[in-house]
């Protein structure tokens, strides 16, 4: 199977800019989702199709993909952003998305 | 509203087995294929098994294959996971989830677009 990586921690100033990344060689090809996780909850898709967001997530969510690096930025980060944030695309095969990068812990300063 | 209510968790001894539960509700659940992803005690996500809409092909995580059995009933709006020989290392809360997809020129984009609330199975030793 394919391999994404995640920083494991990432601190933003409430308020300021925050970008979440993703590395895979899968990305060169196939694109990446996000969701975030709140302790204790379900994981919620916030950004799917490169740049594009289910309904009722906020548009200071974004995506965007270059080379084998995908990316989430949050611009104007709330405190109840404050949440782990994993990406997920497909495997080796190309077929499944079913894989997941190790998370990104997100503080919120 | 898309609905995953799951259930079936629980505390099973080693070598025990468990069927979790995911019912559909506010999708036409026949048209989706479905995943269980897992995540153990303070650790993350784990793919662990998905099933196409017929129920035709199933595929595992090589971590639970020969132990686990996806399945799903379209009359029922139902998934299932049947967990059998279960070992210390499957403690995990278990979610289903629906796969989505969008297609704006080629490849489709998959994801997982909605989730139950996840089932704790805790396997004692």
């Amino acid at each position: 199977s394919s391999e994404l990586t995640q920083d494991p921690a990432v601190s933003v100033d409430l308020g300021q800019t925050v970008r979440i990344t993703c590395q895979g060689d899968i990305l060169r090809t196939y694109s990446a989702s996000w969701y975030q996780q709140k302790p204790g909850q379900a994981p919620v898709l916030v950004i799917y199709a490169k740049n594009n967001r289910p309904s009722g997530i906020p548009d200071r969510f974004s995506g965007s993909s270059s080379g084998n690096t995908a990316s989430l930025t949050i611009t104007g980060a709330q405190a109840e952003d404050e949440a782990d944030y994993y990406c997920n695309s497909r495997d080796s095969s190309g077929y499944h998305p079913r894989v997941f990068g190790g998370g990104t812990k997100l503080t919120v300063l | 509203e898309v609905q995953l209510l799951q259930s079936g968790g629980g505390l099973v001894p080693r070598g025990g087995s468990l069927r979790l539960s995911c019912a559909a509700s506010g999708f036409t659940f026949s048209t989706y294929a479905m995943s269980w992803v897992r995540q153990a005690p303070g650790k993350g996500l784990e793919w662990v098994s998905d099933i196409i809409t017929s129920g035709d092909t199933t595929q595992y995580a090589d971590s639970v294959k020969g132990r686990f059995t996806i399945s799903r009933d379209n009359s029922e709006n139902t998934l299932y996971l049947q967990m059998n020989s279960l070992r210390a290392d499957d403690t995990a809360v278990y979610y289903c989830a629906k796969r989505g997809y969008y297609y704006d020129g080629s490849p489709y984009h998959y994801y997982f677009d909605s989730w139950g609330q996840g089932t704790l199975v805790t396997v004692s030793s």
